[in-house]
């Protein structure tokens, strides 16, 4: 089944080190997002990419870096600049070419708590 | 920028009953698309009902329909014949039509969802 799998499911880290979030989608999607999930804060936008090599910044990009080096593929790395890493991170995609009110495609997330 | 505002942080419905969830939003444009997600505690996130702007008649999904109300900016959520499978968070969340392909998602706080059989 084609699907977007986040791994792992729980991530923790020691204060001051750079931790890489994984996701990886299988549904041929052009574009893919990360975003960030705090409580009582809803989701916010960290990085989308709507090609391979291309990628812009979202509304809360300062302390974050992915990279778009194959399709299926669109790792977020948590550097030490990001002064709350500790959150639920969700991956989405969507598909090229489909209409505007389709909806994303989200992955069961990350949790990531660093200390 | 658009925003998304939800009002109530917390909800509760008895299993059967009605529950209507409110959201309003903020913009300047007069094309855009709405959409209610829901999130389980399997933290999966799941699309409910979408609206276009432009269509006046409200969209409905099984026991799930919306009341959207352009001028006031307000699409409100309303799940009929609660069932325990429904307690969840709900979030609003907005889109522009303009972008072209920058899908960009705006989405409200949430609404936590409680369902007492």
């Amino acid at each position: 089944d084609g699907g977007i799998t986040q791994s792992p499911k729980y991530l923790f880290r020691k204060e001051g080190q750079n931790v890489t979030l994984s996701c990886e989608q299988n549904l041929n999607h052009d574009a893919m997002y990360w975003y960030r999930q705090d409580p009582g804060q809803g989701l916010r936008l960290i990085y989308y990419s709507q090609i391979v090599n291309d990628f812009q910044k979202g509304d809360i990009a300062e302390g974050y870096s992915v990279s778009r080096e194959k399709k299926e593929s669109f790792p977020l790395t948590v550097t030490s600049a990001q002064k709350n890493p500790t959150a639920f991170y969700l991956c989405a995609s969507r598909g090229k070419g489909q209409s505007y009110n389709s909806p994303l495609h989200f992955g069961n997330g990350t949790r990531l708590t660093v200390t | 920028a658009q925003t998304v505002t939800q009002s109530q942080p917390e909800m509760s419905v008895q299993e059967a009953e009605t529950v209507t969830l409110s959201c309003t939003y903020d913009t300047s444009e007069s094309d855009y698309y709405l959409f209610w997600y829901k999130q389980p505690p399997s933290r999966q996130m799941i699309l409910v009902i979408r609206q276009e702007a432009y269509k006046q008649q409200n969209a409905t999904e099984n026991r799930f329909s919306v009341n959207f109300q352009k001028a006031a900016k307000s699409f409100s959520l309303k799940i009929s014949d609660s069932q325990l499978g429904d307690a969840a968070m709900y979030f609003c969340a907005y889109r522009s039509y303009s972008g072209g392909s920058n899908y960009k998602l705006t989405f409200g706080k949430g609404t936590l969802l409680t369902v007492n059989p």
